[in-house]
């Protein structure tokens, strides 16, 4: 089945120490998304990329970046995390912007402490 | 400011009966609209969409209406079961380039055997 896999589910970081979450697709969507979930708050788009180009929400701080090193492969940098970090990453893909379903990879909870 | 709201957090019915979830939104660019439901430790799973130029979007047990001059769209769901118990998230995006979906909070429904 097509899919949007992100690795791990469950990460433990403690604070400053600079964390990687990756996820892939199997769908071949040209965007891909990386949102941040806190409990009974909306997901808040951080990032995406449509094909190589990288498009970074205003609000998004600088501590997160963003690679894309291939149609499949999308990971999330976050260089020095704090205790406001811990949240639920969700990545996210769609074909393109003409149809607007995004699919939704199970997500990474980031505990940092 | 929040453009997309659902003013319900929560929502108990029995199963078998409608269910039904609201949301309103402020911006009367927005002419794409999607439901989204998610389980705990899961990441939101597309559910149904309506276009603007439509009032009425029907997909087995889900339907959703949109009423444009109120800016209010509805969420249906007949008969509701006990698997359709999650957190039902009404999303918005507008023309053109800007396909960024603006996310209600959510609504958290239950649906008791």
């Amino acid at each position: 089945d097509a899919m949007v896999i992100q690795n791990p589910r469950y990460q433990v970081t403690q604070f400053g120490k600079p964390v990687t979450l990756s996820c892939s697709q199997t769908l071949n969507h040209n965007v891909m998304y990386w949102y941040q979930q806190k409990s009974s708050q909306a997901p808040k788009l951080l990032f995406h990329y449509y094909d190589k180009d990288f498009n970074n929400e205003a609000d998004t701080p600088d501590n997160f970046q963003s690679r894309r090193p291939n149609t499949s492969f999308c990971f999330l940098d976050i260089r020095s995390p704090g205790l406001g970090d811990a949240a639920m990453y969700l990545c996210a893909t769609s074909r393109d912007f003409t149809g607007t379903e995004q699919y939704f990879g199970p997500g990474t909870r980031l505990t940092v402490t | 400011d929040q453009q997309v709201k659902q003013n319900s957090p929560s929502l108990s019915v029995q199963e078998g009966r409608i269910s039904i979830l609201n949301c309103d939104y402020t911006n009367s660019m927005f002419d794409y609209f999607l439901w989204y439901k998610k389980y705990p430790a899961e990441g939101p799973t597309f559910l149904i969409s309506i276009s603007s130029i439509k009032d009425k979007n029907e997909d087995g047990r889900f339907t959703v209406f949109l009423n444009k001059s109120a800016k209010h769209l509805s969420l249906h769901i007949v008969p509701s079961q006990p698997g359709d118990s999650a957190v039902y998230f009404c999303a918005a995006s507008g023309a053109g380039n800007n396909r960024k979906l603006i996310w209600g909070l959510g609504t958290s429904l239950a649906v008791n055997p």
